[in-house]
């Protein structure tokens, strides 16, 4: 167990839909990352919070966005959804922002299918 | 933008022999190589890391070589085990913490 908080677990919506992802990081951890895994993908970086700012962005859409809480919790806002954003999305954390080579710890992850 | 590159999908080996799994990147500016295991249902979870100034990190049965001239790194799990079915994910870092993953390797053990 990572300590790494993700609900749900399993979501299906219609394109054109909007949904949102939660993750509640580790105990401790002020770093929030997210990263989205396609079908025979890599896990690709999409943004990262540190304390509640926004540190780093990655191959994030702009219908995708993301926020993390004064209690650290983060959430991932997917709108106007498409099938190819069918995917897993994993939140990971780290103790602080820009740790040198420390390893992220990760959430079991959300599936979402997009109909 | 395919940074670091695991070109084999998946690997068989048995039980007690040798795995390696194998990497490559193409950004000199990484610091920092990790890798992840994850099991199905699973999010990754670290098992060992190397920094740029080695070229070998051993931990157990895990050992992560680095050759930066080739711009490879590898990961040999010697002896496998069963339980180390998994798919492997090797990750680079530079110091903005932006981790770039590979595609992954299903590593299967065969009893």
């Amino acid at each position: 167990d990572s300590g790494v908080t993700q609900t749900p677990k399993h979501l299906i919506t219609a394109t054109g839909q909007r949904v949102t992802l939660r993750c509640s990081p580790r105990s401790g951890d002020l770093s929030v990352y997210w990263y989205q895994q396609s079908l025979d993908q890599g896990l690709q970086f999409l943004i990262q919070y540190y304390n509640g700012e926004e540190r780093a962005k990655g191959n994030i859409l702009e219908r995708f966005s993301a926020q993390q809480f004064p209690d650290l919790h983060s959430e991932l806002n997917l709108s106007s959804l498409e099938l190819g954003d069918s995917a897993l999305y994993f939140c990971a954390s780290s103790v602080g922002d820009r740790d040198l080579g420390s390893p992220l710890h990760f959430g079991n992850g959300t599936r979402l299918t997009v109909t | 933008d395919q940074q670091v590159k695991q070109n084999s999908p998946s690997l068989s080996v048995q039980e007690g022999r040798i795995s390696i799994l194998n990497c490559d990147y193409t950004n000199s500016m990484f610091d920092y190589f990790l890798w992840y295991k994850k099991y199905p249902a699973e999010g990754p979870t670290f098992l060992i890391s190397i920094s740029s100034i080695k070229d070998k990190n051993e931990d157990g049965r895990f050992t992560v070589f680095l050759n930066k001239s080739a711009k490879h790194l590898s990961l040999h799990i010697v002896p496998s085990q069963p339980g180390d079915s998994a798919v492997y994910f090797c990750a680079s870092t530079y110091n903005n913490n932006d981790m770039r993953f590979g595609a992954g390797t299903r590593l299967t053990v065969k009893p």
